[in-house]
């Protein structure tokens, strides 16, 4: 398998701008999550989703945020409009059994909101 | 709960031994251990769940211990090859999972 994909690798974008990101989990993983990293704030669970459903969105940082999981292949997370604030790295994750199994990371998009 | 990990940093020469530590304020359900290089993404080392054995990666080893709500994480003659950030994250009764704030380890030739 080819491992979890992400798009895009980077993102420059203009304060106000919507930015879309983009996850194609491991063939078969039931489970998607979607992290932040900062230097401030290391690294953050956003939202998670369990078949398509998301699960747990309690740390979506605000309405700006929205994650949608549309069948098992494939999920975005939406940041409109973003804010300089929002610059990270952005991953997202799989697993076949949730938090009692391996998540396997993606190799992230680096997000930078001028 | 944010785990506390200790230390913040370590640095060792090749062919030495470290222990990073991870507390949680509450009971854990699970223990997770990552590993990650500058610029790339965390990778995973081992899990340990409540009542489990003691796990190991290669010459990377770490137990669990419920009672004091602590993990510890093992790594065992290093290699120039184990230098990065070791994350550890807990799940415990009614959180998410949640990420400590790292280790950062360097081995030197």
């Amino acid at each position: 398998d080819a491992g979890v994909i992400q798009s895009p690798r980077h993102e420059v974008t203009e304060m106000g701008q919507e930015v879309t990101l983009r996850c194609k989990p491991i063939s078969g993983h039931d489970y998607l999550f979607w992290y932040r990293q900062t230097m401030m704030r290391g690294l953050e669970l956003l939202i998670y989703f369990n078949n398509n459903v998301p699960i747990d969105d309690s740390g979506m940082p605000e309405d700006r945020f929205s994650a949608k999981m549309p069948n098992a292949s494939f999920s975005t997370l939406k940041i409109q409009p973003s804010e300089p604030r929002d610059s990270a790295v952005y991953f997202c994750a799989s697993s076949l059994g949730g938090y009692t199994d391996t998540q396997y990371f993606g190799p992230g998009t680096r997000l930078t909101v001028l | 709960q944010q785990p506390v990990q200790s230390p913040q940093a370590v640095i060792l020469r090749e062919g030495e031994d470290a222990v990073i530590n991870c507390s949680s304020s509450k009971a854990l359900y699970s223990v997770h251990w990552y590993r990650q290089k500058h610029g790339e993404a965390p990778v995973f080392l081992m899990i340990l769940l409540k009542g489990g054995e003691q796990m190991r990666h290669e010459k990377i080893s770490a137990s669990f211990n419920e009672k004091k709500q602590q993990s510890s994480l093992y790594l065992t003659a290093s290699q120039l090859s184990y230098s990065g950030t070791y994350f550890c994250a807990s799940h415990t009764s009614g959180s998410r999972l949640t990420f400590g704030e790292g280790t950062q380890l360097t081995v030197n030739p």
